[in-house]
């Protein structure tokens, strides 16, 4: 079946230094490959997607480039805010558009 | 246009007991699927509509049941509430089979 592993947390980072997050996945035919970031309180909101391999998707800031060599999809910014502050998912869907398997997340605490 | 709404934002409920949570798609959007969250963890996919239509089941037990509506909103009713299913219930629509879904905020479920 179909699987996503995280980079565990949480990460503690200073505002302005470099993000990473680790994605790899396991999967059965050509999945798209998503972003997705929580904010507390809050239900998912997409952040950026990529759909084949080598696609990058960006969204502010955020990057992730879809790697089928290595099945992995890391997520990275250059220069992190505070309001980055949130719980990161990382998620695939494959032919069977919407049913999308998940990462249990990752948690990210940016400080002044 | 109005995003996916959800309703109502939290309950509580005791163990033995019937529950039903509901779902307005995002405009246009004919395909709905709900999700359980678990704390700390990361989405689970309970089933899928489309166009009426249950469209795939993830590994949950029958006592977990939906409808969609002609107006393509949505409900979630769990029988014989157990304490594991306390949870973020999530609902995400798309247009058609599409791979990228809007979700909305949640509801927090509590069983005592």
């Amino acid at each position: 079946g179909n699987s996503v592993t995280q980079m565990e947390g949480p990460v503690t980072l200073s505002e302005e230094a470099f993000l990473t997050i680790n994605c790899t996945y396991t999967a059965t035919g050509y999945p798209s490959l998503f972003w997705y970031v929580q904010y507390p309180g809050e239900g998912l909101q997409l952040l950026l997607k990529a759909t084949k391999a080598d696609d990058k998707g960006s969204n502010k800031g955020f990057e992730a480039t879809y790697r089928k060599e290595t099945t992995s999809f890391h997520l990275e910014k250059g220069s992190v805010q505070v309001s980055d502050s949130a719980v990161y998912f990382c998620a695939l869907t494959t032919f069977d558009a919407g049913k999308s398997t998940f990462g249990d997340g990752t948690t990210l605490t940016v400080k002044p | 246009e109005t995003g996916v709404t959800q309703s109502p934002t939290h309950l509580i409920k005791t163990r033995g007991q019937q529950v039903t949570l509901r779902c307005s798609s995002q405009s246009g959007h004919n395909t709905v699927s709900w999700y359980q969250q678990a704390l700390g963890q990361g989405p689970q996919f309970i089933f899928q509509y489309y166009r009426e239509e249950e469209n795939g089941r993830g590994n949950f037990p029958p006592r977990f049941s939906g409808l969609q509506f002609p107006n393509y909103s949505s409900e979630l009713n769990v029988n014989a509430l157990e304490l594991d299913d306390s949870a973020l219930y999530l609902c995400a629509s798309s247009p058609g089979l599409s791979d990228t879904q809007y979700f909305g905020p949640g509801t927090r479920l509590t069983v005592l």
